[in-house]
């Protein structure tokens, strides 16, 4: 069965801080693929990131970085010297033949 | 750009009450999908559809119809709405497969009394 855990359910860190978010899937298929949304407080879904399930690169965009783990089924998310703007829900996602989201973690960026 | 479109944004029912919520996409997107957020809950997927005339049911189906006669709309109907049923829901789109990053409609706050 499908299944997407984000096991820390809220996260406050101060200003300038590192932060990183969990992940864990479970699937039964070998293709598959792995997302990140961001919710902000104004509620708009906004899409962060897509990997697929061959591809175990390391990515990083500016101040984001995923780390895929096929070993683990994980797909964390950090964020580097974070940013009050970047307080939000994050939500991570699993799709091969639908799209399911894991309950989501919210972080707060305190100033 | 409208993107995906939802209507109403906000909603009040009375239990027992039945409402269609409408979903309108102009991207040509073939898959069309709904879900409902929950505190503590996160996104889950009422129904979905992979293109006009078919749907599919997604994680929590039951209380909820859904319909897709033309391409560009998705229609989430409640029959006989209950209490239970008070959430923000969601319309989605994608173009062609389940692999595709998602666009979001802005939400439908409905309240059941």
């Amino acid at each position: 069965a499908q299944k997407v855990t984000q096991a820390q359910t809220e996260i406050s860190v101060v200003e300038k801080e590192d932060v990183t978010l969990d992940c864990v899937y479970e699937t039964r298929d070998t293709t598959y693929y792995l997302f990140w949304y961001k919710q902000p407080p104004s509620g708009e879904l906004v899409f962060l990131i897509r990997r697929n399930s061959f591809d175990e690169q390391n990515e990083i965009s500016g101040r984001y970085s995923w780390n895929f783990q096929k070993s683990t089924s994980s797909f964390n998310f950090t964020i580097t010297a974070s940013q009050v703007v970047d307080s939000a829900v994050y939500f991570c996602a699993l799709s091969d033949d639908k799209i399911i989201f894991g309950k989501g973690t919210r972080l707060h960026i305190l100033p | 750009n409208a993107g995906v479109t939802q209507t109403p944004k906000f909603r009040v029912l009375k239990t027992g009450q039945s409402m269609t919520l409408l979903c309108a996409q102009d991207m040509n997107h073939e898959y069309m999908y709904w879900y409902r957020q929950d505190p503590g809950m996160g996104l889950r997927l009422i129904h979905y559809s992979v293109g006009e005339g078919t749907t599919a049911k997604g994680e929590v189906p039951d209380g909820y119809n859904v319909s897709r006669l033309k391409k560009q709309n998705f229609l989430l109907g409640l029959e006989s709405a209950a209490p239970s049923q008070t959430s923000v829901y969601f319309c989605a789109s994608s173009y062609y497969r389940t692999n595709e990053k998602l666009f979001f409609g802005s939400g439908t706050q409905l309240s059941v009394l």
